[in-house]
C-alpha cells in the first residue's frame, strides 16, 4: 500500500494551459514538501508547507496543503516547456523513532512547446 | 564544491564485479541517505545514517552495503549485483532526519 498517491501518473499538455496534480493521503502529515526531478538529475526541493490550509506560490506554481493536513495540490498556471519533470510530494513519518521522508508515486508532466 | 556530489555518474559492472558508489556533501547537514529509484516505481529508502551511525537499513540485501565514515561522506559498497538492481541510485542529505533534502544526480547503474 502506498502511503502517498499522486495523480494524474501522467499528464501531457500545450504550452501555456494550466494544470492541477494532486498528492492525497489517508494518513496526516506534520508537513509536505513538493520535487521536481527533470531527466537524469536527482529531485530538487521545490516548496514545503506546513500550516493546514497553508497556500504557498512559487512564481507559476500554487502549493497548497489540505485543511486536515492529509492532502496538498500544486497548480501550475501558463506552463512551459521548462516545466517538464517528474513532480514528487514527499512527507515525514516517524518510525521507531527515527523520522525519514517517504515519497509518492509520481506524477510525470509534459508540457509540449 | 557545494551540494551533494555523487560519483561515478554511470556505471556498468558484471554480476561478480565489486564496485563503490560515492557521495559527499559539504552543506553541514547531520543526515545522509541513500535512496533506489526504478522505472515505475517510487522512491525507495535503503539506507539512512544520522551523525554518522546507520539508524535505518530498510531490508536491503546483503550485496548492498554502506559506509559512512566521516558526516561529509557516504559509500555504498556493491557485490555480487543481480540485474534487477540496475537502476538510478540517489544520495541525499538533510540538516537533520525528515527535513527538506538535498539530492545528488544519482549514479546510473547498470548489472550486465
Amino acid at each position: 500500500t502506498q502511503l502517498l498517491e499522486q495523480s494524474p501518473q501522467f499528464l501531457s499538455i500545450q504550452e501555456g494551459e494550466n494544470l492541477t496534480v494532486y498528492c492525497n493521503s489517508s494518513s496526516v502529515f506534520s508537513s509536505l514538501q513538493w520535487y521536481r526531478q527533470e531527466p537524469g538529475e536527482g529531485p530538487v526541493l521545490l516548496v514545503t508547507v506546513v500550516t493546514g490550509g497553508e497556500v504557498k506560490k512559487l512564481k507559476r506554481l500554487t502549493f497548497q496543503f489540505g485543511d486536515a493536513r492529509k492532502d496538498s495540490s500544486l497548480h501550475i498556471t501558463a506552463a512551459q516547456p521548462g516545466d517538464t519533470g517528474l513532480y514528487l510530494c514527499a512527507g515525514p513519518l516517524i518510525n521507531f523513532g527515527n523520522e525519514k521522508l517517504t515519497f509518492g508515486t509520481g506524477t510525470r508532466l509534459t508540457i509540449i512547446p | 564544491e557545494t551540494g551533494v556530489t555523487q560519483t561515478p555518474r554511470h556505471l556498468v559492472m558484471g554480476m561478480t564485479n565489486k564496485k563503490s558508489l560515492k557521495c559527499e556533501q559539504h552543506l553541514g547537514h547531520n543526515a545522509m541517505y541513500w535512496y533506489k529509484q526504478s522505472a515505475k516505481k517510487p522512491l525507495e529508502l535503503m539506507f539512512v545514517y544520522s551523525l554518522e551511525e546507520r539508524v535505518e537499513n530498510n531490508s536491503v540485501p546483503s550485496r548492498f552495503s554502506p559506509e559512512c565514515p566521516n558526516s561529509s561522506h557516504l559509500f555504498l559498497h556493491l557485490h555480487t549485483l543481480q540485474p534487477e538492481d540496475s537502476a538510478l541510485y540517489l544520495c541525499a542529505s538533510s540538516p537533520r532526519q525528515g527535513e527538506g533534502y538535498t539530492f545528488g544526480s544519482g549514479t546510473r547503474l547498470t548489472v550486465v
